[in-house]
């Protein structure tokens, strides 16, 4: 398996777009997780879900953000629009059941400019 | 509630010992050890569950003490390829398995020849 594939790598935009950030999960894994990471805040998990059902959005920052899984394969993180403050790196990660190891995606390097 | 990880950061010589800590103030379930590089992902350690069990990974080592809502990361005889930011990730415990993980605020080990 490739891993958890991310797409794109790197991304800048400007304010007032919309950019959506795109994940495969390795298959077979039940959950997927969608993480934030910035110098002041450090990694963030911003949404996560299981067999494709959000569980847990409570880290979802505003409005501006949401994501889908609308099926096992693949999930999208949309900010719309988009502020210089959601400049970060944006991680999916998945793993294959509850207290096992989770894989992490090469990451999606947002800068808004 | 993020977990908070002791040391801030520390360099050590190869060949070395260090500790770190990650500290919560809530009842944990378990606890996950995760080693990132600079500029890529989190790479998975270990992970604990509650009931104060230790594990090891090479020379890499931890445990975790449910009642004092605290795990220590063990790294003896330190190589170069240690280096990176070390993280933990708390998992509450609400009387079953959730799998939300909330990451700590790091730790950066720096190993030096």
């Amino acid at each position: 398996d490739a891993g958890v594939i991310q797409s794109p790598r790197h991304e800048v935009t400007e304010m007032g777009q919309e950019v959506t950030l795109r994940c495969k999960p390795i298959s077979g894994h039940d959950y997927l997780f969608w993480y934030r990471q910035t110098m002041m805040r450090g990694l963030e998990l911003l949404i996560y879900f299981n067999n494709n059902v959000p569980i847990d959005d409570s880290g979802m920052p505003e409005d501006r953000f949401s994501a889908k899984m609308p099926n096992a394969s693949f999930s999208t993180l949309k900010i719309q629009p988009s502020e210089p403050r959601d400049s970060a790196v944006y991680f999916c990660a998945s793993s294959r059941a509850s207290n096992t190891e989770a894989f992490f995606g090469q990451g999606t390097r947002l800068t808004v400019v | 509630q993020q977990p908070v990880q002791s040391p801030q950061a520390v360099i050590l010589r190869e060949g070395e010992d260090a500790v770190i800590n990650c500290s919560s103030s809530k009842a944990l379930y378990s606890v996950h050890w995760y080693r990132q590089k600079h500029g890529e992902a989190p790479v998975f350690l270990m992970i604990l569950l509650k009931g104060g069990e230790q594990k090891g990974h090479e020379k890499i080592s931890a445990s975790f003490n449910e009642k004092k809502q605290q795990s220590s990361l063990y790294l003896t005889a330190s190589q170069l390829s240690y280096s990176g930011t070390y993280f933990c990730g708390t998992e509450r415990n609400y009387g079953g398995a959730t799998n939300k993980l909330i990451f700590g605020t790091g730790t950066l080990l720096a190993v030096q020849p």
